[in-house]
């Protein structure tokens, strides 16, 4: 079966600071990530995923993922964040079978001016 | 807006009625998902179709829950004899082609309560 694990609930950030929401993962064969983020009462958004090639994946609004497999990891990053990123991140796995997306527990993001 | 639309938003509902919510997908898309999300929780996968055929369904979707996709396009999910504990945010996605590099696109959910 496969999970995904974010382990902070919430993350904290100053505004104009870089940014880490963690997240690692457990799949059978290739792993397939992706990341998006649920601002309140709206429904999730597509931001970026890894399916194979480079290990640092960019995406929409300035996010980028660095994907390592030696750590079953996928880390959702940004160089400089913005108040506006305050919001609800989920990641997520696809398995070889491309069934389903499991999805984590999500991290709220607040980023303080 | 050519995103997947979900009716109601909102729905609340007395304990032992049934509900059923409606999802249109991006027209092109072939595959449809229903997930529910509770309140600081991540989504949690009920069921998928391919086209009109539902090929998928999790040990979440009791007996009370169904769900159909008759010509391939629009989906309903139906809940039958709510609990207070249906009470979720219930979430419609599709997404194109078969393959596992393709992102999903999610509505933006109803939020049923049960009461």
């Amino acid at each position: 079966a496969q999970s995904v694990a974010q382990p902070e609930d919430q993350v904290n950030v100053a505004e104009g600071n870089p940014l880490t929401v963690k997240c690692t993962y457990s799949v059978s064969g290739n792993p397939y990530l992706f990341w998006y983020v649920q601002y309140p009462n709206r429904g999730l958004q597509f931001l970026l995923k890894y399916i194979t090639g480079d290990n640092l994946v960019k995406g929409s609004y300035g996010f980028e993922a660095e994907f390592n497999k030696s750590q079953t990891s996928f880390h959702l990053k940004k160089p400089s964040a913005l108040v506006s990123d305050s919001a609800l991140y989920f990641c997520a796995v696809r398995d070889d079978a491309g069934n389903m997306l499991t999805f984590g527990g999500g991290t709220r993001l607040m980023v303080k001016p | 807006d050519t995103g997947v639309s979900q009716d109601p938003r909102h729905k609340i509902t007395k304990r032992g009625q049934n509900v059923t919510f409606r999802c249109d997908p991006i027209s092109e898309h072939n595959r449809l998902y229903w997930y529910r999300q509770t309140l600081g929780q991540g989504p949690e996968f009920l069921t998928y179709f391919q086209n009109e055929a539902q090929l998928e369904k999790s040990r979440l979707l009791s007996d009370r829950f169904s769900a159909e996709r008759p010509k391939g396009s629009f989906s309903t999910l139906e809940i039958q004899r709510t609990e207070q504990g249906d009470s979720a945010m219930y979430l419609c996605a599709s997404s194109e082609g078969q393959g596992m590099n393709t992102e999903a696109f999610f509505g933006q959910g109803t939020r049923l309560t049960v009461v």
